[in-house]
């Protein structure tokens, strides 16, 4: 009973690497999101897609890109990576968006810019 | 701007005590609020929720309380357990959701 599975769970980068952050999911979920968590500011948005073949921006898209694969896949993108997107980044997935459902989170990646 | 303010970083209870870990918002637009549990290297777990319309949800030793006219929600853990402790983040949901910065738990046998 997988879940939520990220990929990787470490990486260190140097300024202006890219690189790019695997989630999968396998609850038939309809909507997945993409966070990141820095010490004294809680779990942020960056991305989120609603259902399959929609994404949208969340709090602080900047820097970012993702992709809704398919249903299952979303996957976020560091085109030239900066030190301030060191951070714990963490993938969920809901069967909707908008609602009361709850979120499921994967383990998280640990990314740091050099 | 932080719409969920979670303003004690750190609580530290006895175990068979109560733990009270509080969260306030700022925008009225929140309608379903829920409580996630960290462990860590782990990913956040959902813990328990309320909708706007309860001002009660209670699910054995976890207890939630919102209070609309103050925008302040608590989480009641009674009797405390050492496998408490982890962090404890706020969510509030109105479209995006929204998260709190957490609140460290410490429950010492």
């Amino acid at each position: 009973n997988a879940g939520v599975t990220q990929t990787p769970k470490f990486q260190v980068l140097k300024t202006g690497q890219s690189m790019t952050l695997q989630c999968a999911q396998d609850m038939n979920h309809n909507s997945m999101y993409w966070y990141r968590q820095d010490p004294g500011m809680g779990l942020r948005l960056i991305y989120y897609s609603a259902s399959e073949g929609t994404t949208d921006k969340g709090e602080v898209p900047n820097g970012y890109n993702v992709s809704r694969l398919n249903k299952r896949e979303f996957s976020l993108r560091l085109e030239s990576a900066a030190p301030s997107q060191t951070s714990v980044y963490f993938c969920a997935s809901s069967l909707s968006w908008g609602t009361s459902d709850r979120q499921y989170f994967g383990a998280g990646t640990r990314l740091s810019v050099l | 701007d932080q719409q969920v303010k979670q303003n004690s970083p750190s609580l530290s209870v006895q175990e068979g005590r109560i733990s009270i870990l509080n969260c306030d918002y700022t925008n009225s637009m929140f309608d379903y609020f829920l409580w996630y549990k960290k462990y860590p290297a782990e990913g956040p777990t959902f813990l328990i929720s309320i909708s706007s319309i309860k001002d009660k949800n209670e699910d054995g030793r976890f207890t939630v309380f919102l209070n609309k006219s103050a925008k302040h929600l608590s989480l009641h853990i009674v009797p405390s357990q050492p496998g408490d402790s982890a962090v404890y983040f706020c969510a509030a949901s109105g479209g995006d959701m929204r998260f709190g910065a957490g609140t460290r738990l410490t429950v010492k046998p």
